[in-house]
This record gives structure tokens, sequence and C-alpha cells, in this order.
């Protein structure tokens, strides 16, 4: 069965360090992949999606970036946070988005202080 | 445009029948999905329509579709403690990327 790992759950980092956020999934191959943000008290908003390596597709222009180095790796990163970076993020992974909609991971927290 | 817009909370009694609503705005949107977010966690796919059903039951969980207003309805029935949590109403967008698109989530909180 496929499952989909999201590290850290939980990360407080200093204005103006550097962030790596990394998502990968098992069990399928070539997946669409996507991070999602989610502020407080907010709903989600799309950050990049992929559909294979090395084709990130950016939503928003941002301080962030995204990689995807291996077919089943997405990595989320920042070069300098900023205080307002600070979210809960969410990565999916998805064949073709249809009936089976996305499969999330459990989320990373980011507190930016 | 692409925009899912929910309203933000909804309050009712253990017992009861709770309707939440969505709006979009792509009419060639395919697919419409509900997902639950507990606290702390990721989202869980609870149930999704295709855009030429109106109606899709699933348990307690009822689907309504009303295509020509673009509108979306979840309703629970028997609303239970356990439901408490962040309902989002996502659209598929298919193009050169196919994408989800979420509202902002409406919280519901289950009171005895």
């Amino acid at each position: 069965s496929q499952t989909i790992h999201q590290w850290p759950a939980t990360l407080v980092q200093p204005v103006g360090s550097p962030l790596s956020l990394e998502c990968t999934v098992e069990g399928t191959s070539n997946p669409n992949l996507y991070w999602y943000r989610q502020a407080a008290g907010r709903g989600l908003q799309l950050l990049f999606y992929s559909i294979g390596i090395g084709q990130i597709s950016s939503e928003v222009p941002q301080n962030l970036s995204a990689s995807r180095p291996q077919d089943r790796q997405f990595i989320l990163s920042s070069k300098k946070l900023l205080l307002s970076d600070s979210g809960f993020y969410l990565c999916a992974w998805s064949r073709d988005g249809r009936t089976a909609g996305y499969t999330f991971g459990s989320g990373t927290r980011l507190t930016v202080v | 445009g692409e925009d899912v817009e929910q309203s933000l909370f909804l309050s009712v009694r253990e017992g009861d029948s709770s309707v939440i609503n969505c709006t979009y705005t792509d009419s060639s949107s395919t697919y419409l999905y509900w997902y639950k977010q507990e606290p702390g966690a990721g989202l869980q796919l609870l149930t999704y329509i295709f855009s030429n059903m109106d109606m899709k039951q699933d348990q307690r969980l009822t689907v309504l579709l009303n295509k020509k207003d673009k509108h979306l309805s979840l309703r629970i029935a028997d609303t239970q403690t356990g439901d408490s949590a962040i309902y989002f109403c996502a659209e598929f967008i298919s193009g050169g990327y196919n994408k989800l698109i979420f509202g902002a989530g409406t919280r519901l909180a289950v009171h005895p």
C-alpha cells in the first residue's frame, strides 16, 4: 500500500535561517506531488506541484522553493525564513487526482521566531 | 478563475444533522471533494462526487451538488462529538497540471 511520510512534525526556526522540509512517498511510482501551506485560521494554499523529477511548478511567488531530486522525494526549502513563513505545511501525492483525490502527509508545524 | 468559498464556523448539537456548504467558480470542475482535518493532523478524504451526479450518499454522509449554481454541500446525519473537525471543500482543476483547489475550511463544533 502507498504511504506518505513528512518530517519533521514540528519545527521552530529563527528569522533568516534556512529551511528544508522533506516528503517521501512509498509504494507507488511517478506520483504527482504537492506542497500546501495552511496559515493559522486560514485554508489551504497550494505552493508547488510536481509531475516528475525536476519538474516543479510554483503557484505563488514567495520566499520558498521546491525540488524533486528523486521520483518519490519532494523537498520544500528556503534560504532565509520570514516570520510570515510560519504555518502548517502539508505534502500530498496523487495519481491523477480524480477519484482518489490527494493523500496527505501528517504535516509540519513551522514556527518562525 | 479558481476559487472555493465556505463558511468558517458551524456549531451543532450532538445527534442533530450538520450541513456544510461550499461554492466554487470553475464550471469545468469534474470532481468535487470533501476532506476532514482533525486538530494537528493532515487531511483525510471523506468523499467525492463526480460532476454528472447530483447526490451521493455514504453512510452518515450525503453530498449534494447543484452544478447550475456551483454549490456543494455535505450533510452529516446524527452528528457526534468525534465529527468535530475542520471540513474542506475542494474542486479538481484539470489542465496542464491537475490540481485541487481548497476552500478555507469550515470548523464544525459539536456540543452536547
